[in-house]
């Protein structure tokens, strides 16, 4: 149990478009959903909080016009990285939890996001 | 605020050794604390837990951690090491509130030698 979901796991898109990255929850109802960008060798690094039917909260630096997250079902987040560019090129990991309450957190596999 | 500290970021080992991987916290109020591993282009897998119980938490794949408060410290053990642990592994720290927000440390990179 408590299957997180991502898609594309790895997709490579010209500057200046838009990339959607979607998170599901496939066994369990997510409360909430997290979203981390991930540089190689480096840590996870968390870009926003989102909770179902609201805004999503950005950590301070995060663009939110840039970094799209939407969170329209218990089982659903997505994040869209708009007008890409080179530098959004990253490792992107969503995570989510509301198991009975708990607050731990199930990962998803990551999606490899490389801008030209 | 929280953070974490993971002392060392590449640890090699033999197969058959001691794996040791350190992890110092900072939080104001009593922490949940984590251990995860990621191998190469995967996403995290939670290896064991701490959440105010049994101080000596015992997880999957023969790995353990010890909450130390005193140390505030929550090192990663497994007694004998195999060619399979070799991965990155992070320890976590969470401040147990409504937002459930993981802050990570620089993680550690663990070599195992045959």
């Amino acid at each position: 149990g408590a299957v997180v979901s991502q898609h594309p796991s790895w997709v490579i898109c010209k500057s200046g478009t838009s990339v959607k990255i979607e998170c599901r929850s496939l066994d369990f109802q997510a409360t909430t959903m997290f979203w981390y960008r991930q540089f190689p060798k480096q840590s996870l690094m968390l870009m926003a909080t989102s909770n179902e039917g609201s805004k999503a909260t950005y950590e301070q630096g995060v663009e939110k016009d840039k970094f799209l997250i939407n969170h329209a079902s218990l089982t659903l987040s997505t994040l869209t990285v708009t007008s890409a560019h080179p530098e959004d090129s990253s490792f992107y990991i969503c995570s989510a939890s509301g198991i009975r309450g708990s607050y731990e957190q199930y990962f998803g596999p990551g999606t490899r996001l490389t801008v030209t | 605020a929280q953070s974490v500290t993971q002392l060392g970021s590449h640890v090699s080992v033999s197969e058959g050794a001691l794996v040791l991987l350190r992890c110092n916290y900072s939080s104001s109020v009593p922490p949940y604390l984590f251990w995860y591993v990621q191998y190469p282009n995967q996403g995290l897998q939670l290896l064991l837990k701490y959440t105010s119980a049994a101080t000596l938490v015992k997880g999957i794949n023969g790995f353990e951690a010890e909450f130390k408060k005193s140390e505030t410290s929550f090192h990663l053990t497994k007694p004998s090491a195999h060619m399979s642990d070799a991965a990155e592994y992070f320890c976590a720290v969470s401040d147990r509130g409504n937002t459930g927000k993981l802050i990570f440390g620089q993680g550690t990179t663990l070599q195992v030698k045959p």
